[in-house]
């Protein structure tokens, strides 16, 4: 079993519907975790991050962590064309090391 | 005021020659990572330097030698390359003890061994 599974898609879904993008991983140890984005040809930009579990909103983005079944997520509300990209789940154990990423989930948004 | 920056963008080479990518970061970060993307755009990570100190080295190829200077620039130094090693590498670089510990990515450097 990876260390962190997530769905490579590609997931197509029309403009202004909500996106649910998921992550499983099996160390749980990972108390860290974060959401990138990452544009074609371009280097992963941070999303979102998230400590322990719970649920952390930034606009139209929500991050939720359920740690007892080693499962996190992304919603996207609204979604637009520009959100169009790969995103990919990231965790860590500790503090600002070891980061181990997702596959990624390809996703399209059509107008 | 770009945060990481990685030179060069593409690299196009013959195989058993040696290249190096340079990395540096102006966030005041003390963790340098290298990460390699390859073709299925999963990132693995390579190595991750500590105020200069080595702290990960998975399981990569001894013809792969990270160099870091100082704590803002972490350079990687390849030696004869080989069609295999054609992926795109980035640079990321974080604060070890910063709460929310994320990391920052350069923009890549694709490598294409011919």
């Amino acid at each position: 079993q990876k260390e962190v599974e997530q769905d490579p898609g590609p997931l197509s879904v029309p403009e202004g519907a909500i996106v649910s993008l998921n992550c499983t991983y099996s160390n749980s140890a990972f108390q860290y975790f974060m959401w990138y984005r990452q544009y074609s040809r371009k280097g992963p930009e941070l999303l979102m991050y998230t400590y322990s579990s719970g649920n952390k909103e930034d606009g139209r983005f929500t991050a939720q962590v359920d740690k007892s079944s080693k499962y996190i997520s992304l919603f996207i509300r609204d979604s637009q064309p520009s959100d169009s990209a790969t995103y990919l789940c990231a965790m860590s154990a500790n503090y600002g090391q070891n980061f181990v990423f997702g596959p990624g989930t390809r996703l399209s948004v059509l107008p | 005021d770009t945060a990481v920056s990685q030179t060069p963008k593409y690299l196009v080479t013959q195989m058993g020659n040696d290249k190096s990518i340079k990395c540096e970061q102006n966030l005041g970060h003390d963790t340098m990572y290298w990460y390699k993307q390859d073709s299925k755009k999963f990132l693995k990570i390579m190595f991750s330097y500590n105020n200069k100190e080595l702290i990960i080295n998975e399981t990569v190829p001894n013809r792969f030698s990270p160099k870091s200077p100082d704590k803002a620039h972490l350079n990687l130094h390849i030696n004869s390359l080989e069609l295999g090693d054609s992926a795109v590498y980035f640079c990321a670089s974080s604060h070890r003890k910063q709460w929310g510990a994320e990391a920052f990515f350069g923009q890549g450097t694709r490598l294409t061994v011919v």
